[in-house]
């Protein structure tokens, strides 16, 4: 079965400070996809990145950046030079295939960050 | 391009009572996922149609059901409600079927409050 840990419940960080948010997956597939949305105050969830599991590439956009590690089943989040903008709930998510005809996704419990002034 | 949209966005409904709650996705989308997400449990799958049809089932009761209609507008139904079945139902649609696989859109979500 497939399951999401997202360790960190709340952060809570300084504007222009940097910050990371973990990520820990568990899955049988060898075929998976991992996300990440981030959901504000307004409560509708922004798709933010999408990879698949044979791409273990990082990934920078902008301020933000994505390590994804299969040896330690992580794809962790940071952001650098954090503004209060960026203060939302982030949730990391894993879909797998059932037999290969079934992607569901499954979310982590989420991340909530709080960027002060 | 307009986004997902959800009607109603807030809804009151008694116990023992069903309720119907509305999802539009993006032009072009044909696949919708349903989701649920209560403080307790967190974001919880439903179900996704694609062209009509379910693909994909979370696990909850059959007082959850929903359907799709073949302008890929959906609707998602809980009958004889009960207080946990409180939370916030979002709707998501994607291009391609197998949802979980692409990315998705998220409506602004459906508050519903079951007293």
């Amino acid at each position: 079965a497939q399951k999401v840990t997202q360790a960190q419940t709340e952060i809570s960080v300084v504007e222009k400070e940097d910050v990371t948010l973990d990520c820990v997956y568990e899955t049988r597939d060898t075929t998976y996809y991992l996300f990440w949305y981030k959901q504000p105050p307004s409560g509708e969830l922004v798709f933010l990145i999408r990879r698949n599991s044979f791409d273990e590439q990082n990934e920078i956009s902008g301020r933000y950046s994505w390590n994804f590690q299969k040896s330690t089943s992580s794809f962790n989040f940071t952001i650098t030079a954090s503004q209060v903008v960026d203060s939302a709930v982030y949730f990391c998510a894993l879909s797998e295939g059932s037999g290969g005809s079934n992607y569901k996704l499954t979310f982590g419990k989420g991340t909530l960050l709080t960027v002060n002034p | 391009k307009a986004g997902v949209t959800q009607t109603p966005r807030y809804l009151i409904k008694t116990r023992g009572q069903q309720v119907t709650l509305s999802c539009s996705p993006i032009s072009g989308h044909r696949s919708v996922s349903w989701y649920q997400q209560t403080p307790g449990q967190g974001l919880q799958f439903l179900f996704e149609y694609f062209s009509e049809t379910q693909r994909n089932k979370g696990n909850f009761p059959g007082r959850f059901s929903g359907r799709q209609f073949s302008n890929s507008r959906s609707e998602m139904n809980v009958s004889t409600l009960e207080l946990g079945d409180s939370a916030l139902y979002l709707c998501a649609s994607s291009l391609g079927v197998l949802a979980g696989s692409y990315e998705q859109y998220f409506g602004p979500g459906t508050r519903l409050t079951v007293t």
